[in-house]
């Protein structure tokens, strides 16, 4: 398994700023996911972060709004830019990792980001 | 578009009880699917990953079973414990597909 780590773990921002999540992955991955969990409900994919390249993103997710930086093999970065309150979620990064079996999916803790 | 439904939403039993969840959706052309476990501030946890070629998978008290053709899975927990309180997660996994399509998940609360 991969042991994931995120920061920050919650924060509180006011409207029209941005904030930035850090993902941290205990061995080189070569896909890193982005996913989105609103209140109540199931969890989306926001986009998937491959290293050397753009970051593909999921119907109804821009860049300008949820920019992504993929630097390495063992990090990303998620920005929620322009926040508004529909922007209060939890936000997690996961990775696939290759070579497991069955290309089993894990996740890290979450950042709960709140927006007043 | 695929579709995960599951039910029931929330679920409360005594200890030591045998309970099923229940997963459903509604394109069966599937890779994959996995269940977690999501406690609060602590992310997911994955449970158990069904190929779309297998039927079952079982993890101590744990048994996840898949029916592709039907459009479901069920995990079953045997001898539930407070310890299981939890919220329980479905997603599958199209194929051809790196994205994971979940449901809204199962509150389950174990009372000792």
């Amino acid at each position: 398994s991969a042991v994931i780590s995120q920061k920050p773990s919650r924060d509180i921002c006011q409207r029209g700023t941005s904030l930035t999540i850090q993902c941290q992955v205990d061995s080189q991955v070569t896909m890193m996911f982005w996913y989105r969990q609103q209140p109540g409900q199931s969890l989306t994919l926001i986009a998937t972060a491959n290293q050397g390249s753009e970051a593909t993103y999921e119907s109804g997710f821009v860049i300008d709004k949820f920019p992504i930086s993929r630097p390495n093999l063992t990090f990303s970065t998620l920005t929620v830019s322009n926040m508004s309150p529909e922007d209060s979620s939890i936000y997690l990064c996961s990775v696939k990792t290759p070579g497991v079996l069955y290309n089993e999916q894990f996740f890290g803790p979450g950042t709960r980001l709140t927006v007043l | 578009k695929q579709e995960v439904t599951q039910i029931p939403a929330a679920l409360s039993v005594p200890e030591g009880e045998n309970l099923v969840l229940n997963c459903s959706f509604t394109d069966s052309a599937i890779y994959n699917l996995q269940w977690f476990r999501q406690d609060p501030g602590k992310g997911l946890t994955s449970l158990l990953l069904i190929q779309s070629s297998q039927r079952e998978q079982t993890s101590g008290r744990l048994n996840a079973s898949l029916d592709k053709s039907s459009g479901r899975s069920t995990l079953y927990i045997a001898a539930s414990q407070p310890g299981d309180s939890a919220t329980y997660l479905c997603a599958v996994r199209l194929g051809g597909s790196e994205k994971l399509v979940f449901g809204k998940g199962t509150k389950l609360t174990v009372n000792p």
